[in-house]
């Protein structure tokens, strides 16, 4: 009940290609999905979050889709970049960020 | 504004000795929690400290405990260390509420021999 689901594990795309990254929840109770980007070394930064009662959510290159019906987001990234190249990792947690339940990741590399 | 810092970065201890991390969060937040992160079972949430008190908890055996302080910072301890304890931890703080932002530290990385 409180796992989310993300794919594809590892992502290949050229410079200036869409990146697009799954995940999939069952708990209704979440009501806040985050995506974070980690970079190795460092923690996780947070890079957009959206709350079920929008279906899209935009910040430059990021746009996060939202279909609650389905019980799924995803996240797209316009124009990939290499230095893009990151771990993106979806998350869901009800109420309030302090308690997420993670996806599994997905290693993203941009090629030059 | 200074991020969430963690000390010590890395640690190397032995099988059965016990581990202290710590965790100051950014100026003015009250929530802090702690996540495990390892290649097998991903990013995991372990428990999450308000106001010096023990709000949620994920998981994870008893040799995993914490506490904070009255000025929001924590620590996390690992007792009888087995090497399945070796991960990085990784302290986020936010400020109480809804929907608002976790951000995270570097992590500390243990290592468990």
């Amino acid at each position: 009940q409180q796992q989310v689901k993300q794919s594809p594990q590892s992502l290949i795309v050229q410079k200036g290609g869409i990146s697009i990254i799954n995940c999939a929840y069952e708990n209704t109770a979440f009501d806040y999905f985050p995506w974070y980007q980690q970079f190795p070394g460092k923690g996780p930064a947070l890079l957009i979050a959206i709350r079920p009662d929008v279906s899209e959510k935009k910040e430059g290159r990021f746009t996060i889709s939202f279909n609650k019906s389905a019980k799924q987001f995803s996240l797209h990234i316009m124009d990939s970049q290499p230095g893009d190249s990151a771990t993106y990792f979806c998350a869901a947690t009800p109420g309030s960020a302090r308690q997420l339940t993670f996806g599994s990741g997905t290693q993203l590399t941009v090629l030059p | 504004k200074a991020g969430v810092t963690q000390t010590p970065r890395y640690l190397i201890k032995t099988r059965g000795q016990q581990v202290t991390l710590s965790c100051s969060p950014i100026s003015g937040h009250r929530s802090v929690s702690w996540y495990q992160q390892t290649p097998g079972q991903g990013l995991q949430f372990l428990f999450e400290y308000f106001s010096e008190t023990q709000r949620n908890k994920g998981n994870f055996p008893g040799r995993f405990s914490g506490r904070q302080f009255s000025n929001s910072r924590s620590e996390m301890n690992v007792s009888t260390l087995e090497l399945g304890d070796s991960a990085l931890y990784l302290c986020a703080s936010s400020y109480p509420g809804t929907m608002t932002e976790a951000f995270f530290g570097q992590g500390t990385r243990l290592t468990v021999v």
